[in-house]
């Protein structure tokens, strides 16, 4: 079980670009989370995709979307980039209903110059 | 709504000495409650959770976190600590019930002392 992949592990994008991350999820779940880690903070909650559809979203603005597909792994999509977007974009699954806890994948570290 | 506060921001401690790692919530409803690892440029593992049960949970590593309701506590804690645990610590909430949305503290850097 390859546990929870993210692709690519670093990106340098300019200001105004858009970006899309990717991940896959560990075997057997079907939720996936993302959340994004500023430099020297903890993990602020993005959004939660479940049966390919947004349910639960922080606050982070429009700019920031995702999707699930079918084999529950998913993409995060940021528009229009700021260069406070910068930071370690951390995907995380797990199993619905499970109440359980969520397994990180290393993560995306996004530049924006 | 839920929240988590780690008041230490760094925590240096001499090698094989005894460490906690303070960690304080705040919810109107039950919770549950993890602690992770992060190791420089890596994501986050999983020490321990507690979800109910037992108030004194044993994770992986040698670490113990143990859960107090009436103080909103859920301190970690190791009683001797190796080079290799330096790292930073995170705190975690999520509301039981709910659908895994992790609520983390600010962190803790744990740096042991040769």
């Amino acid at each position: 079980d390859a546990g929870v992949t993210q692709s690519p592990t670093h990106l340098i994008k300019t200001r105004g670009q858009q970006v899309t991350l990717r991940c896959s999820p560990k075997s057997g779940h079907d939720t996936v989370s993302w959340y994004q880690q500023a430099l020297g903070q903890g993990p602020q909650f993005i959004f939660q995709y479940y049966e390919e559809e947004e349910r639960q979203r922080g606050n982070f603005p429009d700019r920031f979307s995702g999707h699930q597909f079918p084999n529950y792994s998913s993409e995060l999509n940021v528009n229009a980039l700021l260069l406070g977007d910068s930071a370690l974009y951390l995907c995380a699954s797990g199993l619905n209903g499970g109440g359980d806890e969520q397994f990180f994948g290393p993560g995306t570290r996004l530049t924006v110059l | 709504a839920q929240s988590v506060t780690q008041l230490d921001s760094q925590v240096p401690v001499f090698e094989e000495a005894p460490v906690e790692l303070r960690c304080n919530y705040s919810s109107s409803v039950s919770v549950y409650l993890f602690w992770y690892v992060q190791y420089p440029n890596q994501g986050l593992q999983l020490l321990l959770k507690y979800l109910s049960g037992s108030t004194l949970v044993k994770g992986i590593n040698g670490f113990e976190a143990e859960f107090n309701k009436s103080q909103t506590s859920f301190h970690l804690r190791k009683p001797s600590v190796h080079i290799s645990d330096t790292a930073e610590y995170f705190c975690a909430v999520s509301f039981s019930g709910g659908y895994q949305k992790v609520t983390f503290g600010t962190g803790t850097k744990l740096q042991v002392i040769p």
